[in-house]
């Protein structure tokens, strides 16, 4: 089965500054990757995910994540971030059957003024 | 507008009344799946169910029930729930081929 580790459960940050949420996968087949997004009382919304092909997928409001096999990571950046920024992110990984989805705890980004 | 129903969005009860969370989506998709999220923890699968009739158990799945009976629907029952079954629940949803799921509002559920 496949497991999701996210390295910050907190990630405070200053409105245009650049960030990186770190995601770390273990799994024994080929898989699956995605970011979603959670904002104050909403489910979750899907950021942006990789399938095959191209290791950096991006997204359509500047973050971008780039699949890293050897080191088994798929790390969420963005170089410039806004208030509106501010939100949970989770890091989800599933095999090819797609059924299993799991997910990291979370990080939960702050952008300050 | 394409979208998942969840109702309710807030429920609290008391220890051993049977309750059950409806989730309906509009999209024809054949995957739904229920995740309960719990701070520290992210989400952890319940239950999915990859078509009508067709369900398997997540990771957490003791407590719980399901059922698919039609496409569009796939409720989540709680026979007896305890204090620890107290969580946010999401619903959520996927088509044959396409990879992400979209999800419900969620449900606040409080078990007292």
């Amino acid at each position: 089965a496949q497991s999701v580790t996210q390295l910050d459960s907190q990630v405070p940050v200053f409105e245009e500054a650049p960030v990186e949420l770190r995601c770390n996968y273990s799994s024994s087949v080929s898989v699956y990757l995605f970011w979603y997004v959670q904002y104050p009382n909403q489910g979750l919304q899907l950021l942006l995910k990789y399938l095959s092909g191209s290791t950096l997928v991006e997204s359509i409001n500047g973050f971008e994540a780039e699949f890293n096999k050897s080191q088994t990571s798929f790390h969420l950046r963005k170089p410039s971030v806004h208030i509106s920024d501010t939100a949970e992110y989770f890091c989800a990984v599933s095999g090819t059957n797609n059924n299993d989805m799991r997910f990291g705890a979370g990080t939960r980004l702050t952008v300050k003024p | 507008e394409a979208q998942v129903t969840q109702n309710p969005r807030y429920l609290i009860t008391v220890t051993g009344k049977k309750l059950t969370v409806t989730c309906s989506q509009n999209m024809n998709h054949e995957y739904m799946s229920w995740y309960r999220q719990d701070p520290g923890l992210g989400l952890r699968q319940i239950y999915y169910s990859m078509n009508v009739e067709v369900t398997d158990k997540g990771d957490v799945p003791e407590g719980y029930k399901v059922s698919r009976k039609e496409k569009r629907n796939f409720p989540l029952i709680l026979e007896s729930p305890s204090p620890n079954q107290t969580s946010l629940y999401f619903c959520a949803s996927r088509g044959q081929g396409l990879y992400g799921y979209t999800f419900g509002s969620g449900t606040r559920l409080t078990v007292v």
